[in-house]
């Protein structure tokens, strides 16, 4: 079983539509990482959290600890936001040196 | 800004080759990861490095080895290149441990023919 899951694994909208995709994990963490990927491979971060819920323009990130995790929702879906998004967790068991755990990340087209 | 490059985009090997992908960081991070990312795999962690000559396993290190001598510099190598190697390979830093975002490069797309 991996221990970073997402879902949906391909996501098709239309352009105005609100957008989640999901992630659950099944290790300790020190922190919850939302990675986006446009066609072309460069890799940005979105968001790190550990806790509670970071917003940034039409993007919000939550994670509930207790229940293993995150949700990263895209308000007002653009076309522009077509991209992989990937799920990453920094595990929190000893000798970790900030090494991340990946999901295998959710496709995102959007229509217009 | 940090600024994470890698030394090639694309390229092209024959199997059998020794193949070096350069990476560098401009921001004083202490650490520095090579992963590879194949279709329905995701990204995997083949080495990282917390320090100068300092070096650590990954999930799948066999068939490559790293180098770095330099703090801004981590290098990772194919002694013999064989086509199971053809991937995109990303390099990323970070400041320090878990609590720390990585930044990544712009990838390698690496074909062994």
């Amino acid at each position: 079983k991996n221990e970073v899951e997402q879902s949906p694994q391909n996501l098709t909208a239309q352009e105005g539509e609100f957008i989640t995709i999901n992630c659950s994990y099944s290790v300790g963490i020190s922190a919850l990482h939302w990675l986006q990927q446009h066609p072309g491979g460069g890799i940005v971060s979105l968001f790190m959290l550990s806790s509670g819920k970071k917003k940034h323009g039409r993007l919000i990130a939550t994670i509930n600890i207790q229940e293993k995790h995150s949700s990263l929702h895209i308000t007002a879906s653009h076309p522009r936001d077509s991209a992989v998004y990937i799920c990453a967790v920094s595990p929190n068991y000893g000798g970790s040196q900030g090494n991340l755990i990946f999901g295998k990340g959710t496709k995102l087209s959007v229509k217009p | 800004d940090v600024k994470v490059t890698q030394s090639s985009r694309y390229l092209v090997k024959r199997t059998g080759e020794k193949v070096f992908l350069e990476c560098v960081q401009d921001m004083d991070h202490e650490n520095m990861f090579w992963y590879r990312q194949d279709p329905g795999l995701g990204l995997r962690l083949i080495y990282f490095s917390y320090d100068v000559k300092m070096k650590e396993k990954g999930d799948i290190p066999e068939g490559y080895s790293v180098s770095r001598e330099k703090k801004e510099r981590f290098s990772l190598i194919l002694e013999s290149a064989s086509t199971n190697q053809t991937s995109m390979y990303l390099c990323a830093s970070s400041l320090g441990g878990a609590a720390y975002e990585q930044y990544f490069g712009p990838g390698t797309r690496l074909t062994v023919t």
